[in-house]
């Protein structure tokens, strides 16, 4: 089955610094790629969403970089703020095969960003 | 998220029977059970599309899911484990390979 690997698993940066999280994942049917946060004792906020189609996605401070022939996928938070600190989480899924519809989470990385 | 609610938000159980509710607003078709052990990631636990059942992972027989209808999803747990000590988070898709989003969990704690 698809297994992520996430890097790394825990982060601390100043605050207006970029903080970069990495994912690599195994199989080549992956086609949807989404990044979640995690606050403590909450649920997982949907941050982006990508298809494979695209390599590079752009919102709100947030950049979403798609190697696919790499099979990578990383997270540029940039100018990071206290806020942003959380457990971010990758997760891919597959649109044909044996992962269609299952999402597999990276492990998480856990971002500090202090003052 | 208010619009995928679970109940109850924190259960503590004995060896009991217990069920737990979840309810979409988003209009999706598709509704799933993860589980998160502590400091691990989410785990697919069910996945239900149209109220059929179109994903069971490796799930131990005291997890039943039922989808009553196509926004609600139950899980009943029975004669519960330590091991299930987690937190169950309700999810929903708009056609079950969309992105999901998640509801804010149930916490169980298994004495």
């Amino acid at each position: 089955g698809e297994q992520v690997e996430q890097r790394p698993p825990h982060l601390s940066v100043p605050e207006g610094d970029s903080a970069v999280i990495i994912c690599t994942y195994t199989d080549s049917a992956t086609a949807y790629f989404y990044w979640y946060k995690q606050e403590p004792g909450a649920g997982l906020q949907l941050l982006m969403s990508v298809f494979s189609n695209v390599d590079r996605k752009e919102e709100q401070g947030l950049t979403v970089l798609l190697n696919k022939k790499d099979k990578q996928l990383s997270l540029n938070l940039t100018a990071a703020h206290p806020g942003d600190s959380a457990v971010y989480f990758c997760a891919v899924s597959a649109n044909t095969g044996a992962n269609t519809g299952k999402l597999t989470f990276g492990h998480g990385t856990i971002l500090r960003v202090h003052p | 998220n208010t619009k995928i609610t679970q109940s109850p938000r924190y259960l503590i159980l004995g060896r009991a029977n217990k069920s737990l509710e979840c309810e979409q607003h988003l209009g999706h078709n598709a509704m799933y059970w993860y589980k998160q052990s502590a400091e691990k990631p989410p785990e697919l636990m069910f996945l239900y599309n149209l109220k059929q059942l179109i994903r069971n992972e490796t799930v131990p027989s005291r997890f039943i899911p039922e989808c009553p209808d196509s926004s609600k999803l139950l899980l009943h747990i029975s004669a519960v484990d330590p091991e299930d000590s987690a937190v169950y988070f309700c999810a929903s898709s708009r056609t079950g390979n969309e992105r999901l989003f998640f509801g804010h969990g149930t916490k169980l704690s298994v004495l």
